[in-house]
């Protein structure tokens, strides 16, 4: 089965500096690849995503690039913000249709904004 | 907005015990899942279902079991609580368009 790996584990940072965080996957046939955020005591939520026709996605400070030869991935955050501490997850999927919408979740990094 | 909603934020239990954890979603979602997440671990996946009263096993279902008789509810049983299942355990569900939406989880403690 698909294996997500990510580092790092944890991750601390100075306020307006950026942060990246790198993913690798094992199954060429994933094709769908979301990041998830974390805040203490809630539910992870949906912060980018990119399927593998699309190399980058922005979306304000948040970057998503994939590259599908070397089976990885990264999460790019411009001028960080002390909200912004949270764990991030990664994970992989095959996209579409019945057990395809499996997710692997990597092991999540600790990102900590210092002010 | 897409809601998930969870029983209990909190639940302690016997060793032994029978214990029900529910999960509803409001949009009409075909997909649900059960994650159980743990530090270092992250997110693993317990089980799945795509279609109302259809299940599929996770990476992890040993000692667990599901039910999903109506599309907007999917249930995780623990047939008889260990100490090794104290967790916390997050229900998701998505639309064929692929994006999962998490519920606010459960932590369960199971003494």
């Amino acid at each position: 089965g698909e294996n997500v790996e990510q580092h790092p584990s944890t991750l601390s940072v100075q306020e307006g500096d950026s942060a990246v965080i790198k993913c690798t996957y094992s199954d060429s046939a994933s094709n769908y690849f979301p990041w998830y955020k974390q805040e203490l005591g809630k539910g992870p939520q949906l912060i980018i995503d990119i399927r593998s026709n699309v190399g980058e996605k922005k979306d304000q400070r948040i970057a998503v690039t994939l590259n599908k030869t070397a089976k990885h991935f990264s999460l790019h955050i411009t001028e960080t913000q002390p909200e912004d501490s949270a764990v991030y997850f990664c994970a992989a999927s095959k996209g579409s249709g019945g057990s395809n919408y499996k997710l692997t979740f990597g092991k999540g990094t600790l990102l900590t904004v210092n002010p | 907005d897409v809601k998930v909603t969870q029983s209990s934020r909190y639940l302690v239990k016997r060793t032994g015990e029978k214990v029900f954890l529910e999960c509803v979603q409001d949009m009409d979602h075909e997909n649900m899942f059960w994650y159980r997440q743990d530090p270092g671990l992250g997110l693993r996946l317990i089980y799945f279902s795509y279609d109302v009263k259809m299940k599929e096993k996770g990476d992890i279902p040993e000692g667990y079991s599901v039910s999903r008789e109506k599309k907007e509810r999917f249930s995780l049983i623990l047939e008889s609580a260990s100490t090794n299942q104290t967790s916390m355990y997050l229900c998701a569900s998505s639309s064929s368009l692929e994006t999962q939406y998490f519920g606010p989880g459960t932590r369960l403690l199971v003494l």
